[in-house]
């Protein structure tokens, strides 16, 4: 059973970078064809998704972000991080890791979700 | 980017009626369609992929069509537990775009 988890701080200060980690169980984040991607959710709307990182390691960001965002990982720990920089309370969300199992498929897997709070 | 709109933004139905929710591609998007449901401080949950095919034991009540830019999920029979916002997504191209959801509700 694939479980991912979300992990990082509750409460992040205007202008400073957001660090999330996703932790993956029961599967490689290194097997062929998965993208592991970042979504998030501002209070009350609908989805917004911001960027992948595949089983090579290359990344894709959303151009919305592209200026403010890093997706990486660590295969010795199976887990994929998120860094934003420069944050505002217009980035206060939910944010999910989740799985796309191959090019061109659906999310099948996510996380549960971690609240960041932009607030001084 | 391809723009996704959902319509409506609201349902209203009664538990046992039909609910159908249309979702449009600002350009085609093949099949690469999926539906999602989010019920209240859980994530979404993969429902249908491929415009059609329901995903891994997701009743037969919920049943995905369409292809190119416009695509509807029919639930055919509501049950209490289908209450929830409903997001199409598309998976052509980058980056994935969401449609901006339908609330069914009583």
């Amino acid at each position: 059973q694939v479980q991912l988890q979300e992990s990082g701080p509750g409460l992040v200060k205007p202008s400073q970078t957001l660090s999330l980690t996703c932790t993956v169980s029961g599967d490689s984040i290194s097997s062929a064809d998965y993208y592991w991607v970042w979504i998030r959710q501002r209070p009350g709307r609908g989805l917004e998704w911001m960027g992948y990182i595949d089983y090579r390691g290359s990344t894709y960001y959303s151009p919305s972000l592209k200026s403010r965002l890093i997706i990486s990982r660590d295969t010795s720990l199976n887990r994929v991080s998120l860094n934003l920089s420069s944050m505002t309370a217009a980035d206060t969300a939910v944010y999910y890791c989740a799985r796309e199992p191959e090019l061109r498929a659906a999310n099948d897997y996510w996380g549960q979700g971690t609240l960041v709070t932009v607030s001084s | 980017e391809t723009l996704m709109t959902q319509s409506p933004g609201t349902l209203s139905v009664s538990p046992g009626e039909r609910a159908t929710l249309s979702c449009r591609a600002s350009q085609s998007v093949g099949v690469y369609l999926a539906w999602y449901q989010q019920k209240a401080g859980q994530a979404p949950r993969l429902l249908v992929y491929h415009a059609s095919t329901r995903a891994t034991d997701i009743p037969a009540r919920f049943s995905g069509s369409g292809s190119g830019t416009e695509f509807t999920l029919t639930i055919s029979s509501l049950q209490s537990e289908d209450f929830a916002v409903y997001y199409c997504q598309q998976y052509l191209d980058w980056p994935r775009t969401f449609g901006q959801g339908t609330k069914v509700e009583i």
